[in-house]
């Protein structure tokens, strides 16, 4: 079976342009959810889905970030503008239920770098 | 609040030793579950195992094997004769499968494990 699927695997860009991540979910999890990754801070939720409908979206960093579902298959985080504080790697996970009760899978990541 | 502290930023062992990644959590949740995940240098962050709150049998896979203790929050992960392939960041979370919280993975910082040859 397929994993979590995530694209471009690797991104580099130039300070304010926009950036759109991909994402593509284990076939029948329902619950989706964006991380990033730095060494500063860590692993951090940025938001999460449940059946396509975001859910939580407080570890969304400022409106410069957004994230969209349109089925169940399909997610994109979109950064724009982007700035160098962005640059980070970015996952992409999901579970069949939250809260533990599903266990969550990751994508490889995206590795955005801001110049 | 949920918290997650693994103190152990890095370790090195020589192959074939045994070694130990601490994990010391917080929630004021009775129902809970933890999780292990690894993340070797090409970056995937790979499940290893989820225990809920309830099942404190230690569980052993392989040379992995895990053991939690309620009265002290600690879910810890011991590695039994490392091998290099076993070099990596180790992460241990903790989630909530009720209230405000759910569906967030609280992360550790990772410990990063180093074996050498």
């Amino acid at each position: 079976d397929a994993g979590v699927i995530q694209s471009p695997r690797h991104e580099v860009t130039e300070m304010g342009q926009e950036v759109t991540l991909r994402c593509k979910p284990i076939s029948g999890h329902d619950y989706l959810f964006w991380y990033r990754q730095t060494m500063m801070r860590g692993l951090e939720l940025l938001i999460y889905f449940n059946n396509n409908v975001p859910i939580d979206d407080s570890g969304m960093p400022e409106d410069r970030f957004s994230a969209k579902m349109p089925n169940a298959s399909f997610s994109t985080l979109k950064i724009q503008p982007s700035e160098p504080r962005d640059s980070a790697v970015y996952f992409c996970a999901s579970s069949l239920s939250a809260g533990g009760l599903g266990t969550q899978y990751f994508g490889p990541g995206t590795r955005l770098t801001v110049t | 609040a949920q918290k997650v502290t693994q103190a152990q930023t890095e370790i090195s062992v020589v192959e074939k030793e045994d070694v130990t990644l601490d994990c010391v959590y917080e929630t004021r949740d009775t129902t809970y579950y933890l999780f292990w995940y690894k993340q070797p240098p090409s970056g995937e962050l790979v499940f290893l195992i989820r225990r809920n709150s309830f099942d404190e049998q230690n569980e052993i896979s392989g040379r992995y094997s895990w053991n939690f203790q309620k009265s002290t929050s600690s879910f810890n992960f011991t590695i039994t004769a490392s091998q290099v392939v076993d070099s990596a960041v180790y992460f241990c979370a903790l989630s909530s499968p009720v209230g405000s919280t759910l569906g967030r993975l609280y992360f550790g910082r990772g410990t990063q494990l180093t074996v050498w040859p």
